[in-house]
């Protein structure tokens, strides 16, 4: 069965930190997909990203960036110069191949303050 | 354009009245989700529709009563809930992608 595992229950760190979050799955699949999304205090999931098993590349998107190695199965997030709005929840999440969320899995969650 | 639209935000209502959530989303996806989150755990997935078909029902008591009535529409119908029920419950909606959008959720109370 697929598993996610969120190691870091919370996490707080100072204004202007950079701070690495960690996503380590496990999967009998060959095709599957990882994502992350930010749950804010509002409650509301916000998608930031997607990738598919294939594509090992890394990915930075402005002040995020993201460490796919599926040699370590791990699919890690890190914010650079963290601001007070990076506070929130941030759930990993793995799917596998051409199923409707049928095994669409979150891992517990990481919560991350972020302090001025 | 990806929003998925729920109302009501906040629900409070006793043991004995029935309720619905509902959920929208104008995307073109032909997969809609409910989960459920209790505070501090992730989301629990109770429902899939499909192409306007239940394709999954993870085991949730006959008081969720989902609806699909067209492939934009979500509704969950609620009866003779428990106080245990209190929680955030999240539409989603897909492609056959499988990024999943979500909408802002609904809090319900039982009391």
């Amino acid at each position: 069965a697929q598993k996610v595992t969120q190691a870091q229950t919370e996490i707080s760190v100072v204004e202007k930190e950079d701070v690495t979050l960690d996503c380590v799955y496990e999967t009998r699949d060959t095709t599957y997909y990882l994502f992350w999304y930010k749950q804010p205090p509002s409650g509301e999931l916000v998608f930031l990203i997607r990738r598919n098993s294939f594509d090992e590349q890394n990915e930075i998107s402005g002040r995020y960036s993201w460490n796919f190695q599926k040699s370590t199965s791990s699919f890690n997030f890190t914010i650079t110069a963290s601001q007070v709005v990076d506070s929130a929840v941030y759930f990993c999440a793995l799917s596998e191949e051409d199923n409707y969320g049928q095994n669409f899995v979150f891992g517990p969650g990481t919560r991350l303050s972020v302090l001025p | 354009d990806t929003e998925v639209t729920q109302t009501p935000k906040h629900l409070v209502m006793g043991m004995t009245n029935k309720k619905s959530l509902k959920c929208e989303q104008h995307m073109g996806h032909r997969a809609m989700y409910w989960y459920k989150q209790k505070a501090k755990k992730p989301p629990e997935l109770m429902f899939v529709y499909s192409y306007e078909k239940l394709s999954i029902n993870e085991s949730v008591p006959s008081r969720f009563s989902p609806e699909c009535p067209n492939s934009s529409l979500l509704n969950l119908h609620l009866h003779a809930l428990q106080p245990e029920d209190s929680a955030l419950y999240l539409c989603a909606s897909s492609t056959d992608t499988d990024t999943q959008y979500f909408g802002p959720g609904t809090r319900l109370t039982v009391l």
